[in-house]
C-alpha cells in the first residue's frame, strides 16, 4: 500500500526567508509524486510533479521540489517566502500501475511579515 | 472559467435523509475522481470512473454511496440515509488519459457536507 507522510503540521517562516515543507512516502515502484495547496474553504490547487527525469522539478508560483530517491522524500520548497503564500499545502503520491491519489495530513505553512 | 465545477457548494441536511452532488469535469477529460476530505485530514480517495465505467470504489465508499457518470460526462454523487460521520468535504477531480499514461488530477472547490 502506497502512503504518504508530512511530518510537520505547522511551518512558520518570516517573509523573505526560504522555506521547505517535508514529505516522504512508500509506494512499489517508481513513484508519481505531487505538490498541491489548500486555501480555506477551497479545493485542491496543483502546484507541480514529478514523473520523471531532472530531480529538481519546478512549478507554480516559483515553488519546487527535490526528489530524492534514497531518502524517498519530495520536500516543497522555495526560495524567499510571501505572506499570500500561507494555507494548507499537500503531498501525494500514485503508484505507476494505479489511478488514485494518495495524501498527506497536510502541513499548514504561515508567513509572517 | 473551464476548471472543475461542482454543485452545490454548501449543504446541510439532517441524519437520515438523501443528498446528491453534482460534479463537471474539465471538458477534455476522460476521468473523474470523487475524494472525501475531513478536518485535519488528507482527502481520502473514493471512487474514479472512466468515460462512463466505475473501474474502482474504495472500501469506504459503503452501500449508502453511489456515483454515476451515465454519459461519460458530469458525474453525481449519491449518499442515502445521511449521517453525522458523513459531514464532510466532497472533492471532485478530472484528468485525462493518454496512452498508458494518465496526467494530473485537478480538483474543484468542492461541496461541504453538514449532516446535523
Amino acid at each position: 500500500a502506497q502512503s504518504v507522510a508530512q511530518p510537520e503540521d505547522q511551518v512558520n517562516v518570516a517573509e523573505g526567508n526560504p522555506l521547505t515543507v517535508k514529505c516522504t512516502y512508500s509506494v512499489s515502484g517508481n513513484p508519481y509524486l505531487f505538490w498541491y495547496v489548500q486555501y480555506p474553504n477551497r479545493g485542491l490547487q496543483f502546484l507541480l510533479k514529478y514523473i520523471t527525469g531532472d530531480n529538481l522539478v519546478k512549478g507554480s508560483y516559483g515553488f519546487e521540489a527535490e526528489f530524492n530517491k534514497s531518502q524517498t522524500s519530495f520536500h516543497l520548497k522555495k526560495p524567499s517566502a510571501l505572506v499570500s503564500d500561507s494555507a494548507l499545502y499537500f503531498c501525494a503520491v500514485r503508484d505507476r500501475g494505479g489511478n488514485k491519489l494518495t495524501f498527506g495530513t497536510g502541513t499548514q505553512l504561515k508567513v509572517e511579515l | 472559467d473551464t476548471g472543475v465545477s461542482q454543485d452545490p457548494r454548501h449543504k446541510i441536511t439532517k441524519r437520515g435523509q438523501n443528498v446528491t452532488f453534482r460534479c463537471d469535469p474539465i471538458s477534455e477529460h476522460n476521468r473523474l475522481y470523487w475524494y472525501r476530505q475531513t478536518l485535519g485530514q488528507g482527502p481520502e480517495f473514493l471512487t474514479y470512473f472512466q468515460n462512463e465505467a466505475q473501474l474502482e470504489k474504495s472500501r469506504l465508499l459503503s452501500d449508502r454511496f453511489s456515483a454515476e457518470r451515465p454519459k461519460g460526462s458530469f458525474s453525481t454523487l449519491e449518499i442515502q440515509r445521511t449521517e453525522q460521520g458523513d459531514s464532510a468535504m466532497y472533492l471532485c477531480a478530472s484528468s485525462r488519459t493518454r496512452g498508458k499514461f494518465t496526467d494530473t488530477q485537478y480538483f474543484g472547490p468542492g461541496t461541504r457536507l453538514t449532516v446535523l
